[in-house]
């Protein structure tokens, strides 16, 4: 079965940092891109980051660009999401997506919380 | 910035209509980068639609999308219970951002 499932979401203070993860299985994690995309609370999607096969081509959101880093292990299936400098406007459930042939995302974890409050 | 705007922002049908879900872009974008999805509460969001008009693997043929230029639409043909959800529409392709639009609530009466 195709599936990918965060970690890692928490509650942290604003100027924090705080790393996601995002497990791969059932598919050839290492020739497909990812993304990253958000969703604060009662609020739409918001796409956050991406990251070709291969990491040769990387974008972020203008909202995260310079705090938020996108990595992957791909042997160890593994998608990342470094967030730092974190602010109270990056509450959201953050959730993992496979990119389908840069057409759309067709493979979605349940999403992790990160909760950025004092 | 690619602006993505969907309408109306709820739609209240009854099983068996039709329903008609609009997306607007703010500028002309290939159909081949506009995807559509279903979000039910507290779930991850479903891909339908990817390409404006091909049905993802598993989506009933009641869904249909088709469009072009500026203008897209989703389709479900025949209205059932479990239909209701919020459905977003998203610009894709390698050019970020991968914008989505704000969303279109469907209740079933």
């Amino acid at each position: 079965e195709v599936q990918v499932v965060e970690s890692g979401g928490d509650w942290v203070q604003p100027g924090g940092s705080l790393r996601l993860s995002c497990a791969a299985s059932g598919f050839n994690f290492g020739g497909y891109g990812m993304n990253w995309v958000r969703q604060a609370p009662g609020k739409g999607l918001e796409w956050v980051s991406y990251i070709s096969w291969g990491s040769n081509i990387i974008h972020y959101a203008e909202s995260v660009e310079g705090r938020f880093t996108i990595s992957r292990d791909d042997a160890k299936n593994t998608l990342y999401l470094q967030m730092d400098s974190l602010r109270a406007e990056d509450t959201a459930v953050y959730f993992c997506a496979r990119d389908l042939r840069d057409q759309a995302l067709d493979c979605w974890g349940q999403g992790t919380l990160v909760t950025v409050s004092s | 910035e690619i602006v993505l705007t969907q309408f109306p922002g709820t739609l209240s049908l009854s099983p068996g209509e039709r329903a008609t879900l609009s997306c607007r872009a703010s500028q002309s974008i290939s159909s081949t980068n506009l995807a559509w999805y279903q979000q039910k509460p507290g779930q991850a969001p479903r891909l339908l639609i990817y390409g404006a008009s091909s049905r993802a693997t598993g989506i009933p043929d009641r869904f249909s999308g088709s469009g072009s230029g500026t203008d897209f639409t989703l389709t479900i043909s025949r209205l059932e219970p479990e239909d209701s959800a919020v459905y977003y529409c998203q610009r894709y392709g390698n050019s970020p951002p991968r914008t989505f639009g704000q969303g279109t609530k469907v209740e079933i009466k």
